[in-house]
């Protein structure tokens, strides 16, 4: 157990429509990452939150956004889906925004199947 | 840019032999690099990292990797392998500020008994 927690763990819906992955990181963790796996492009970073601001953006998508409340957990909103957006979205996170000491805990994931 | 390659898709070993999963990475400064594991239906674990420390790295459940800079390679190895190891591994390099993860695109491997 990474001590990573995410919310739901699986996710159906049709496209079109709207959907929140919540994010809480490890006890300390300052940075939170979103990442989307899917069959077809792999692991993709999408974005990166350290205490509550944007610190780096990655392949992310106009109709994705995310953001970190005070209490660091994290959200990540998809709108306007389609079918290409069915995927495992992860979450991690880490003590630091950059340096060498950098290792990601990862959760178990949300799976999105959009219908 | 960074990239990572994974230079096999699939590889399958017995039970008790040793277990070579190849990694080269392209990066225009020196890297952190890192092994994680995806077990079915899982997440991510970390099984080992370089930061620019000692170049033979040991990690987890036996796994040992080697940075090697003038082959721009990352190759993981284990001496024997285990039916638990059957898994995805996915090498990683990140980016200059650390804060970008490039993964390759996964080396699945099959453990025969």
């Amino acid at each position: 157990d990474s001590g990573v927690t995410q919310t739901p763990k699986h996710l159906i819906t049709a496209t079109g429509q709207r959907v929140t992955l919540r994010c809480s990181p490890r006890s300390g963790d300052l940075s939170v990452y979103w990442y989307q796996q899917s069959l077809d492009q792999g692991l993709q970073f999408l974005i990166q939150y350290y205490n509550g601001e944007e610190r780096a953006k990655g392949n992310i998508l106009e109709r994705f956004s995310a953001q970190q409340f005070p209490d660091l957990h994290s959200e990540l909103n998809l709108s306007s889906l389609e079918l290409g957006d069915s995927a495992l979205y992860f979450c991690a996170s880490s003590v630091v925004s950059r340096g060498d000491y950098n290792e990601q805990f990862f959760g178990p994931g949300t799976r999105l199947t959009v219908l | 840019a960074q990239s990572v390659t994974q230079l096999d898709s699939h590889v399958s070993v017995s039970e008790g032999t040793p277990v070579l999963l190849r990694c080269n990475y392209s990066s225009s400064y020196s890297p952190s690099l890192f092994w994680y594991v995806q077990h079915p239906n899982k997440g991510l674990q970390l099984l080992l990292k370089y930061t620019s420390a000692a170049t033979l790295v040991k990690g987890i459940n036996g796994f040992e990797a080697e940075f090697k800079k003038s082959e721009t390679s990352f190759h993981l190895t284990k001496p024997s392998a285990h039916m638990s190891d059957a898994a995805e591994y996915f090498c990683v390099v990140t980016s200059n500020t650390g804060n970008q993860f490039y993964f390759g695109t996964g080396t699945s491997l099959t453990v025969i008994p």
